[in-house]
């Protein structure tokens, strides 16, 4: 049974497109996470919600607008996509507790805007 | 606001040799710390992680680290590498595990 997964796995879509990325995680984890990972391999967060409640929020275009409908899911909602778009997706949860901490990571979707 | 950095960029070793990658973080409090591995197509995976205790920990696949307080430092290790350690390497602190930073990232390339 897949943790947390992520779909779609890859996602090909022209400029100016609006795409939704969807993830669910099985864990009973409070806290989910969307990470962008670019061609750099360098891993920077978007956004972070406990209990459906937005509590990071980075310098992300607000293009990129997060949905928490529940707390086992976030799915990431893309506007006007822009060529600089392109990257790798990855969905993430953790549990905050002391001595529990770590984030399980989805496999990823790679987003290509042409 | 928290930070992270690596010293290398890419490493590249030949198998059996050592290995030892730099992390140092930047917070003013009561961080967790954590390694994660990256192989090729892959998403990331935890080897190991700190929250307190003795300072030297030990992770899967013979990886250690060892955190250094006074350094905030929190390097990586292994004694004799393999070509499959041939990956992407990411530190990363946390505070209660609400915010993860990662650094940069270090790509490890083992020669067979």
């Amino acid at each position: 049974d897949t943790a947390v997964s992520q779909t779609p796995k890859y996602l090909v879509t022209q400029m100016g497109n609006d795409k939704s990325i969807k993830c669910e995680q099985n864990l009973g984890h409070d806290t989910m996470y969307w990470y962008k990972q670019d061609s750099k391999k360098f891993l920077k967060i978007m956004f972070s919600y406990n209990n459906k409640e937005l509590i990071i929020n980075e310098t992300v275009p607000n293009r990129f607008s997060p949905k928490s409908p529940d707390k086992a899911h976030l799915n990431l909602h893309i506007n006007s996509l822009e060529l600089g778009d392109s990257a790798v997706y990855f969905c993430a949860s953790s549990h905050p507790e002391r001595g529990n901490e770590k984030l399980f990571f989805g496999s990823g979707t790679q987003l290509s805007v042409l | 606001a928290q930070s992270v950095s690596q010293h290398n960029h890419h490493v590249i070793l030949s198998e059996a040799a050592s290995l030892e990658l730099g992390c140092n973080y930047s917070y003013g409090g009561t961080v967790n710390l954590f390694w994660y591995v990256q192989y090729p197509g892959q998403h990331l995976q935890l080897l190991l992680k700190y929250f307190s205790g003795d300072p030297l920990v030990k992770g899967i696949k013979g990886f250690e680290a060892e955190f250094i307080k006074s350094k905030f430092s929190f390097n990586l290790r292994k004694p004799s590498v393999q070509w499959s350690d041939t990956a992407e390497y990411f530190c990363a602190v946390s505070n209660y595990g609400q915010n993860f930073v990662f650094g940069p990232g270090t790509r490890l390339s083992v020669l067979p």
